[in-house]
């Protein structure tokens, strides 16, 4: 399968621990973006990589959110302490380079916080 | 900001009959304007994209949707629609010259029954 990978798919944490998610983009893709969808809702851009540079950042990604491209391949989001607002799909897409260029999107990670 | 609205929560339609799921959006500039479909456990699946040129434009499993400017409307349509094609579709637009966000509306439930 060559498309956009999560890990896990599903998560369940009790408030206030730390959880992190990993993304694979598409091997020939530079580009990476994270989401976020809460249900009955469309997703909700978090933040964006051009190779390892994080480049955009949504209000939406508050200090307990850190997100990383160590090397421009895979990334992780990291949420702390949680809280039960937190609880929702995070969803990874990928693209080439280019505004015109569509993004591909992987499965999610569902979020339950407790 | 750009915003998209789907100003129907669900659409329905018997199985042969043409669908049409509506999406206005608001940007500053040209627009990139993209429909996604979304299965349930499954990541958002893209459908086709308007970038220049000709208003209407095809793609995926026969759906095609119409770029109007003056109406700043891009609804997705199919001539003859099938069962399999029940899910949630998202409209998402990206300004042409600001940011890599994609911008997504609510969702419309679309139902085909036969």
């Amino acid at each position: 399968d060559t498309g956009v990978s999560q890990d896990p798919r599903h998560k369940i944490t009790k408030r206030g621990q730390n959880v992190t998610f990993r993304c694979d983009p598409i091997s020939e893709h530079n580009r990476l973006y994270w989401y976020r969808q809460t249900l009955g809702q469309g997703p909700e851009f978090l933040t964006y990589f051009q190779n390892e540079a994080q480049l955009e950042k949504s209000r939406l990604l508050s200090d307990r959110f850190s997100a990383e491209r160590p090397k421009g391949s895979f990334s992780t989001l990291e949420i702390q302490r949680t809280e039960q607002g937190d609880s929702a799909m995070y969803l990874c897409a990928s693209s080439l380079e280019g505004r015109s260029n569509e993004q591909y999107f992987g499965p999610g990670t569902r979020l339950t916080v407790t | 900001a750009q915003s998209v609205a789907q100003p129907e929560d669900q659409v329905n339609v018997a199985e042969g009959n043409p669908l049409t799921v509506k999406c206005t959006y608001s940007v500053s500039g040209n627009p990139y304007l993209f429909w996604y479909v979304q299965y349930p456990n499954r990541g958002l699946q893209f459908l086709l994209k308007y970038i220049t040129g000709d208003n209407l434009v095809k793609g995926s499993y026969g759906f095609e949707a119409e770029f109007n400017k003056s109406q700043t409307s891009f609804h997705l349509k199919k001539p003859s629609a099938l069962v399999s094609d029940s899910a949630l579709y998202f409209c998402a637009v990206r300004p042409y010259n600001a940011g890599n966000m994609l911008t997504f509306g609510g969702g419309t439930r679309l139902m085909v029954k036969p």
